[in-house]
């Protein structure tokens, strides 16, 4: 259980295109959901928390105008990088957690989305 | 500032062999810590947890020891099997919405 699905895996396009990441939750709820960025050989570096049906809350750093997150259900969240360039080329990955059952939920992951940037 | 401190960027073990794979924080407040087993090109899969109100957890071949004096964790393998090599990272939360901080990971390469 709690198996969460990225989408796409891959995208490689253009600078200045925009690019959206879709993050569902395929077997329960996910009441808030993680995007992270991770570089090659890096941490995983938490960049936004996103609460199901309110405002996401960023990370110090991370412009919440370059990375747009709307979590309209329990079960989708997308990220949006808005007119991409060159160096926001990494592995984002998502992850959703089940609150508000139990105290001290794990964050269950998808398997990440590679951007390239050209 | 790293707040959570995975020393060993590597580790090399038997097949049958214990792993032990070290973690270390500097912030008091983290009162839940997680493992997470990552291959390439995929998102972490959770593996076990230790709440700080607790020294030790067991799930089949993983144990997760905590010292909240010395602020140490770690992740004891045994035994090891070629596909536990992988990379390893520890996790720590305050409890604030769960959100977690990710130590630098683990490389376990368990040999035949």
């Amino acid at each position: 259980g709690a198996v969460v699905s990225q989408h796409p895996s891959w995208v490689i396009c253009k600078s200045g295109t925009s690019v959206k990441i879709e993050c569902r939750s395929l077997d329960f709820q996910a009441t808030t959901m993680f995007w992270y960025r991770q570089f090659p050989k890096q941490s995983l570096m938490l960049m936004a928390t996103s609460n199901e049906g309110s405002k996401a809350t960023y990370e110090q750093g991370v412009e919440k105008d370059k990375f747009l997150i709307n979590h309209a259900s329990l079960t989708l969240s997308t990220l949006t990088v808005t007119s991409a360039h060159p160096e926001d080329s990494s592995f984002y990955i998502c992850s959703g957690s089940k609150l508000g059952t139990l105290l001290n939920q794990p964050q269950h992951f998808g398997d990440g989305t590679r951007l390239s940037i050209l | 500032d790293q707040q959570v401190k995975q020393n060993s960027p590597s580790l090399s073990v038997q097949e049958g062999r214990i792993s032990i794979l070290n973690c270390d924080y500097t912030n008091s407040m983290f009162d839940y810590f997680l493992w997470y087993k990552k291959y390439p090109a995929e998102g972490p899969t959770f593996l076990i947890s230790i709440s700080s109100i607790k020294d030790k957890n067991e799930d089949g071949r993983f144990t997760v020891f905590l010292n909240k004096s010395a602020k140490h964790l770690s992740l004891h393998i045994v035994p090891s099997q070629p596909g536990d090599s992988a990379v390893y990272f520890c996790a720590a939360s305050d409890g604030t919405a769960s959100k977690l901080t990710f130590g630098t990971g683990t490389r376990l390469q368990v040999t035949l």
